[in-house]
This record gives structure tokens, C-alpha cells and sequence, in this order.
């Protein structure tokens, strides 16, 4: 059974980096047919998908262009689990963070992580 | 990017009941078209991909069909588990983008 477990802090100070880790059991991160994704969810925005890592022989990522000049999203293979580095942060980014399995089937997200509420305050 | 427009926004209805949610994709995405439901302080949870394939282990109640721009998501009788908040999905092209759900409330 797949499971995914984050982890990270639920307050952030305003232009400073929001860091989270999704940690995998029952798959693996190097696994060929999926792919790894952070998805975010907020009253203003609704459901927001950030991006995404997946290996095929080599490793590719992928993010929302929304984001993109501040977004990074790394596997580590020694922890079997991914990461979502997110800079220069502002109340607007203040949303529940979630991970995501995008699984081979339809190309949906199967597995989600519990979610992560993260506030960008002072 | 793809913007997918859900409706109605809320629906009232009763255990037993046949309920049908729309969604409407801003552009052809064929049947790269996913539902979900959401229930307060849980992550979505996936039901139907491809717009039309059951996912496993969810009741063959929940069906789904449509292909290009509209797909509807019907429930054939409504359980008391099912009152939830329900989004669309396109898988089509990125950025993958949701519908603004649509809750579906006890009358």
C-alpha cells in the first residue's frame, strides 16, 4: 500500500523559503511509471497544481509557470522521498500543501499526502 | 492554460437520490478528465479517470462520461458518505488545472 507522510513547518515569516518533504512508502521515487507532484489548496485560489519530478532513465521536473521562478522540487533516492522548496514567500502563498502521486493510470492523482496548512505571517 | 468550469456550485440532495455534477473544459482535452471528492481537513481522494474509469476500490455508483469539452459525474444513489465537496480535473496539458468544485450538501 502506497503511502505518503510530509513533513515540514506550518509558519513561515514573508520573504523567506517555505521547505516540505514527502516521504514515500510502498513505491519509489525512481519508479518509471509515476510521477511525484505538490499540489496547494486555498479559499482564494482553490486547487493549484505547483509541480512535479519524475525519472525516466534520467530525471525531469516540471512547474506551473505561476511559479516557476520560485519553485524547486527534488527526489532523494537515500530517503526515497521528494521535496518542495518554495522562495521568497508572501501571505498569498498561505494554503494547505499537499503531495501527490500521479499514478499511471489517466495520468490522476491516486495518492495524496496528508496536507500541510502552511501560514506566511510575521 | 485550461480553465475547467464546474456546475452547480452546491447541490442539495437526499440518501438515495441520482445527482449529476457538470464540467466544462475551456478546450478539447478528449477524456484526460479526472473527479475527485473532498471531505473538511482530508485530501481529495480519486474516483473516476479518464473521465470514464472507476477507480479502484470506489463504488460502481459513481460513474462518469464525456469526451472534448463537457463531462458529467453522476452518482446513481446517494449514501451518506458521499456528501462531500467534488472536483474536476484535466490531465490533458500543463499546467493540469481543477474546477471549483461543487458541494454537495443534505437536503
Amino acid at each position: 500500500q502506497v503511502q505518503l507522510q510530509q513533513s515540514g513547518p506550518g509558519l513561515v515569516k514573508p520573504s523567506q523559503t517555505l521547505s516540505l518533504t514527502c516521504a514515500i512508502s510502498g513505491d519509489s521515487v525512481s519508479s518509471n511509471s509515476v510521477a511525484w507532484n505538490w499540489i496547494r489548496q486555498s479559499p482564494s485560489r482553490g486547487l493549484e497544481w505547483l509541480g512535479r519530478t519524475y525519472y525516466r532513465s534520467k530525471w525531469y521536473n516540471d512547474y506551473a509557470v505561476s511559479v516557476k521562478s520560485r519553485i524547486t522540487i527534488n527526489p532523494d533516492t537515500s530517503k526515497n522521498q521528494f521535496s518542495l522548496q518554495f522562495n521568497s514567500v508572501t501571505p498569498e502563498d498561505t494554503a494547505v500543501y499537499y503531495c501527490a502521486r500521479a499514478g499511471p493510470k489517466g495520468r490522476a492523482f491516486d495518492i495524496w499526502g496528508q496536507g500541510t496548512m502552511v501560514t506566511v505571517s510575521s | 492554460d485550461i480553465q475547467m468550469t464546474q456546475s452547480p456550485s452546491s447541490v442539495f440532495a437526499s440518501v438515495g437520490d441520482r445527482v449529476t455534477i457538470t464540467c466544462r473544459a475551456s478546450q478539447d482535452i478528449s477524456t484526460w478528465l479526472v473527479w475527485y471528492h473532498q471531505k473538511p481537513g482530508k485530501a481529495p481522494k480519486l474516483l473516476i479517470y479518464a473521465a470514464s474509469s472507476l477507480q479502484s476500490g470506489v463504488p460502481s455508483r459513481f460513474s462518469g462520461s464525456g469526451s472534448g469539452t463537457d463531462f458529467t459525474l453522476t452518482i446513481s444513489s446517494l449514501q451518506p458518505e458521499d456528501f462531500a465537496t467534488y472536483y474536476c480535473q484535466q490531465a490533458n496539458s500543463f499546467p493540469y488545472t481543477f474546477g471549483q468544485g461543487t458541494k454537495l450538501e443534505i437536503k
